[in-house]
């Protein structure tokens, strides 16, 4: 119930190319949904995230698309670029804990 | 500069010696969190704090304590390490009020070897 599952585990992107991760979840308290990425040596940033009244966000090259009926999100990087290279995190939680629940995590990685 | 600062952030020890690392921040934020990254296992949390001297168990506490005696300081314990316990510890930190409420800053990590 607690458990958010994240794919790929690892993805491999041409420069230029659409990545896309995926996650789900199956708690439908959760009502806050970020992506974290990482750069090796590095802790987790928060890079984007969304909330459950919206069915997509946009900064910039990346995009969360939510569908709450299927209780899944996910990350979409335009035109992506070797710098995008790291390892994102999905996470859910629920407001009255500030709990954060994680995916495994997917390392991307962009070939020039 | 708002940061997480954690140290050390390389430690190799052997078992059951006791070992500390510290974390402190300087956004006077209320929440603070240790997390264990483990390579397939995502980030795991060990234990969190919603204030000082409030601490609450994360899901994979066993082995470990924490303490919140100030705001900005939240110093994991390992009273007696096991090989188990070789990871890559992050201590993380946020506020629990206004928008957004809910990002969470990550110091840099900490890499545990125990043999």
């Amino acid at each position: 119930q607690q458990q958010v599952k994240q794919s790929p585990q690892s993805l491999i992107v041409q420069k230029g190319g659409i990545s896309i991760i995926n996650c789900a979840y199956e708690n439908t308290a959760f009502d806050y949904f970020p992506w974290y990425q990482q750069f090796p040596g590095k802790g987790p940033a928060l890079l984007i995230a969304i909330r459950p009244d919206v069915s997509e966000k946009k900064e910039g090259r990346f995009t969360i698309s939510f569908n709450k009926s299927a209780k899944q999100f996910s990350l979409h990087i335009m035109d992506s670029q070797p710098g995008d290279s790291a390892t994102y995190f999905c996470a859910a939680s629920i407001k009255s804990n500030y709990q954060l629940i994680w995916g495994a995590g997917t390392k991307l990685i962009i070939k020039p | 500069e708002a940061q997480v600062t954690q140290n050390p952030r390389y430690l190799i020890t052997v078992t059951g010696k006791k070992l500390t690392v510290t974390c402190s921040q300087n956004m006077n934020h209320e929440y603070m969190s240790w997390y264990r990254q483990d390579p397939g296992l995502g980030l795991r949390q060990i234990y969190y704090s919603m204030n000082v001297e409030v601490t609450d168990k994360g899901d994979v506490p066993e082995g470990y304590k924490v303490s919140r005696k100030e705001k900005r300081n939240f110093p994991l314990i390992l009273e007696s390490p096991s090989p188990n316990q070789t990871s890559l510890y992050f201590c993380a930190s946020s506020r629990l009020s206004g928008d957004p409420s809910y990002e969470q800053y990550f110091g840099p990590g900490t890499r545990l070897t125990v043999t």
